[in-house]
């Protein structure tokens, strides 16, 4: 079964440097989200892309967080500096039919920012 | 903007007991709704969606816009249901996913 792929598992990092994680969705699948999962809390969107341009980044803290998907395949975002409370769950998802399928999430970067 | 709440955290009912996983919403339009699972050390995942008014395995939800809920029930609890279920809603036009906070099913033997 095909997989949304993302890499780190897990990063540790100081604070105030910079930090990235990568994500590659089933391929064909044209939307690509990323989320943000705070311990004890739902996924909350970051930003979301249909092919290579940006949809939705309305919650995305743009003074340090940044997203590209230059491709329209893989996407890489990226936090700089980090700061204390950036230390959460960082999922990517993708979808080709969202109706009918849903999104499928990847395993997930688990971010502790020390 | 729409809104996702789920009332509790921790539910915690004895195998073969019923189980209702509550999920209220709050949306102006007419929403798309989903549960989501998460089993424990796997992925999040699509449990069933409100469009297609399926049973997945022997959970079901029924959509009522009058008391904007989104309720998840199985009539029989199987250890192998414990869990987080996540509810979530889905604007028009694919935009503007949210997740509720979601709630932590602890079937007990």
């Amino acid at each position: 079964e095909a997989e949304v792929a993302q890499s780190p598992r897990y990063k540790i990092t100081e604070k105030s440097q910079a930090v990235a994680f990568w994500c590659d969705p089933i391929s064909g699948h044209a939307t690509l989200y990323w989320y943000r999962q705070i311990l004890g809390q739902g996924p909350e969107l970051l930003v979301q892309f249909q092919d290579e341009s940006v949809v939705d980044d309305s919650q995305l803290p743009k003074d340090r967080f940044s997203a590209e998907r230059l491709k329209g395949v893989d996407s890489t975002l990226k936090i700089q500096p980090a700061e204390l409370g950036d230390s959460a769950m960082y999922l990517c998802a993708s979808s080709l039919d969202r109706e009918k399928d849903g999104y499928t999430f990847g395993s997930g970067t688990r971010l502790t920012v020390v | 903007a729409q809104r996702v709440t789920q009332p509790e955290k921790l539910l915690s009912v004895f195998k073969g007991a019923p189980v209702e996983l509550k999920c209220n919403y709050s949306y102006s339009g007419s929403p798309e709704l989903f549960w989501y699972v998460q089993y424990s050390r796997q992925r999040l995942q699509l449990l069933l969606r409100h469009i297609s008014r399926e049973s997945i395995k022997g959970f079901t939800a029924d959509l009522n816009k009058g008391e904007t809920s989104f309720h998840l029930k199985k009539p029989f609890a199987q250890e192998e249901d414990s869990a987080m279920y996540y509810c979530a809603i889905e604007g028009n036009y694919g935009q503007n996913f949210v997740f509720g906070p979601g709630t932590r099913l602890s079937v007990l033997p």
